[in-house]
């Protein structure tokens, strides 16, 4: 257990429905990551909050939606996705600050069909 | 804007032999050099970190890296490996000093071959 907890593990939905991804961590961090790893691709920073304040949106189609409520959790709303948005999501937190480096959640594996 | 090259998609190593993972940024300031490790199924896991001060850097599971300002490189070693070492490793760098994201390398993946 890293101190992220992203919910669920593991997500099948088809493109018509909505899902949410959830992240979880009491580590007492300020800044909140949604990444996209796809195979053979590098890790794709998605959005990034700090202070429960977006402060990047990396062109990410609409179909995705973060909202963070407060410090400690993170959300990432779904709705009509394609397949390519098949993929491992990951959560990742951080102290105000990069050089202490990110703290990552295991994942949730989505596959849209 | 900084970068991070991996050259090396794969390395297969037998066990108990030593390995290097490849590392090359680039960058016109100071950085901070990250290297995380990710094993199956799992998150990505901080190995070892490059701030300021000795340039040889030890973390976790025996790994070091080593930072090199002008070859511009923090390559990853480990004297010998075993096969709980099979995962895949990133590369990673963000600016010194500010409160920027950090820029991940696309990863190499290590065999660790019986």
């Amino acid at each position: 257990e890293t101190g992220v907890t992203q919910t669920p593990r593991h997500l099948v939905m088809g493109m018509t429905n909505k899902k949410s991804l959830k992240c979880e961590q009491h580590l007492g961090h300020n800044a909140m990551y949604w990444y996209k790893q796809s195979a053979k691709k590098p890790l794709e920073l998605m959005f990034v909050y700090s202070l429960e304040e977006r402060v990047e949106n990396n062109s990410v189609p609409s179909r995705f939606s973060p909202e963070c409520p407060n410090s400690s959790h993170l959300f990432l709303h779904l709705h009509t996705l394609q397949p390519e948005d098949s993929a491992l999501y990951l959560c990742a937190s951080s102290p105000q600050g990069v050089r202490y480096g990110y703290t990552f959640g295991s994942g949730t594996r989505l596959t849209v069909v | 804007a900084q970068s991070v090259t991996q050259l090396d998609s794969q390395v297969p190593v037998f066990e108990e032999a030593p390995v290097e993972l490849r590392c090359n940024y680039s960058s016109s300031v100071s950085v901070y050099l990250f290297w995380y490790v990710q094993y199956p199924n799992q998150g990505l896991q901080l190995l070892l970190k490059y701030l300021s001060g000795s340039t040889l850097v030890k973390g976790i599971n025996g790994f070091e890296a080593e930072f090199n300002k002008s070859q511009t490189s923090f390559h990853l070693r480990k004297p010998s490996v075993h096969i709980s070492d099979t995962a895949e490793y990133f590369c990673a760098v963000s600016i010194m000093n500010r409160d920027d994201k950090i820029i991940f390398g696309k990863g190499t993946r290590l065999h660790i071959l019986p």
